[in-house]
């Protein structure tokens, strides 16, 4: 529907491990941002990839990275998981007629025991 | 300080009934400002951009007072469908800069019969 497609939709980590989680959306979104958003909170952004380099990162550790390939695609990896990782990652591309307004993805929701 | 705060809410209201929120913002150089809705479990989905001069969309109402550094969202006529969490959000950037989009952590409106 939003044209941007996230996966997994779900998944549980343990302390320590690694994940990577997947954007895909239509041809023309050139940015594609990232946002966590922790239970109860509204989200917070982690960084923005455009022409598949980052463009600006929020307040989060090296330990977050990504990645935008040239058919748009982008993934978000993190690292040495941890407790207060757990949260529903979204993933936003900025509409090609209002460059400053974002369409999201219906996001992975990330569990870390 | 938190950059967006909004009312805590939760708002309970009757179909029917008339409810405005509140959002105050710290940067006084912010470009644009939004207001999302997102249903439980969902992402978030733009209801409206806000304007200095204010604007209308049917039964949405956003105000913008740069001034005071204020947005307001008015739902007239509250339906059982406008429960949701709304996200005031505000873009410290250029007009076709929507890196790092900072949100509110959202007021949440259940609408009752």
């Amino acid at each position: 529907e939003t044209g941007v497609t996230q996966s997994p939709t779900h998944l549980i980590k343990t302390r320590g491990q690694q994940v990577t989680l997947r954007c895909s959306s239509q041809s023309g979104h050139n940015t594609v941002s990232w946002y966590q958003q922790a239970l109860g909170q509204g989200p917070q952004f982690i960084f923005q990839y455009y022409r598949e380099e980052e463009n600006g990162r929020g307040n989060f550790p090296p330990r977050f990275s990504g990645l935008q390939f040239p058919n748009y695609s982008s993934e978000l990896n993190v690292n040495a998981l941890e407790l207060d990782d757990s949260a529903l990652y979204l993933c936003a591309v900025g509409r090609p007629s209002g460059a400053n307004v974002l369409t999201f993805g219906a996001g992975s929701r990330l569990t870390v025991l | 300080r938190k950059e967006v705060e909004q009312d805590p809410g939760p708002f309970n209201v009757p179909e029917g009934a008339t409810v405005a929120f509140n959002c105050t913002y710290s940067n006084s150089a912010s470009q644009s400002f939004f207001w999302y809705r997102q249903d439980c479990r969902k992402e978030p989905k733009l209801l409206m951009s806000v304007y200095s001069s204010g604007n209308e969309d049917g039964r949405f109402t956003a105000q913008l007072n740069r001034a005071s550094q204020y947005i307001s969202l008015l739902i007239r006529d509250s339906k059982l469908s406008d429960s949701a969490t709304y996200l005031c959000v505000v873009n410290p950037g250029g007009a076709y800069n929507n890196n790092d989009m900072r949100f509110g952590a959202g007021t949440r409106l259940t609408v009752k019969p």
